[in-house]
């Protein structure tokens, strides 16, 4: 079975400062995506960035950008330029490959920016 | 940008009573999801459905849970008897054909209140 492990419960940044968020995984499948999910204080799920396995380049969106260890099974967060608005909940996610299969969850990181 | 939707925000219900959650899909989409979090934890699968069928259903899904499209618009989640356990956030997700993107949307989520 598939499983995700986030081991920062909580951490905070100075605004504009850059912030990475771990996230491990483990899975014997070679298909797979990898995503960040962002669920601030309105309890939305907002997809932040998402990786496929089978790319060795890193997703970048804007600020966001991941660094993907496929052998290390390790998908890291990096938020750069830090914003009040980046406060949230960041959970990272396991999806195999296949039409309809379910997302895995960690159990999330609570990022706090500071003034 | 289409959404997907989701009714009522809020539930409060009495142990014993049946809930219907109700969500609209972003339109083009197959492949439909039910998730749920119960305060601070977090995000768990509760059942996929595709082509009018559960493709896959969590242990949590058990007989009290169905679902079911019963037009070409929206997806349903029936609880028949609700639990005090049954209380969380309800997420409703939706994904588009094969051969597209692999992320799922999700919807803005009901939170179901069992007294």
């Amino acid at each position: 079975a598939q499983t995700v492990t986030q081991s920062q419960p909580e951490m905070s940044v100075q605004e504009a400062e850059t912030v990475t968020l771990s996230c491990t995984y483990d899975t014997s499948e070679s298909n797979y995506y990898l995503f960040w999910y962002k669920q601030p204080p309105s309890r939305q799920m907002i997809l932040v960035i998402r990786q496929e396995a089978y790319k060795q380049q890193n997703a970048t969106e804007n600020r966001f950008s991941v660094n993907f260890q496929k052998a290390a099974k390790s998908f890291s967060l990096k938020i750069s330029d830090s914003q009040l608005g980046d406060t949230a909940m960041y959970f990272c996610a396991f999806m195999r490959g296949g039409a309809t299969n379910k997302l895995i969850f960690g159990t999330g990181t609570l990022l706090a920016v500071q003034p | 940008e289409p959404e997907v939707t989701q009714t009522p925000s809020h539930q409060v219900t009495q142990m014993g009573q049946e809930v219907i959650l109700r969500c609209v899909p972003i339109s083009n989409h197959l492949y439909f999801y039910w998730y749920r979090q119960i305060l601070g934890q977090k995000v768990e699968f509760l059942v996929s459905f595709y082509n009018n069928e559960i493709s896959e259903k969590s242990e949590i899904f058990d007989d009290q849970f169905s679902v079911e499209r019963p037009d070409g618009s929206n997806f349903t989640l029936k609880i028949r008897s609700t639990k005090l356990e049954d209380s969380a956030m309800y997420f409703c997700a939706s994904r588009r054909p094969p051969g597209q993107a692999d992320t799922q949307y999700f919807g803005p989520g009901t939170r179901l209140t069992v007294l």
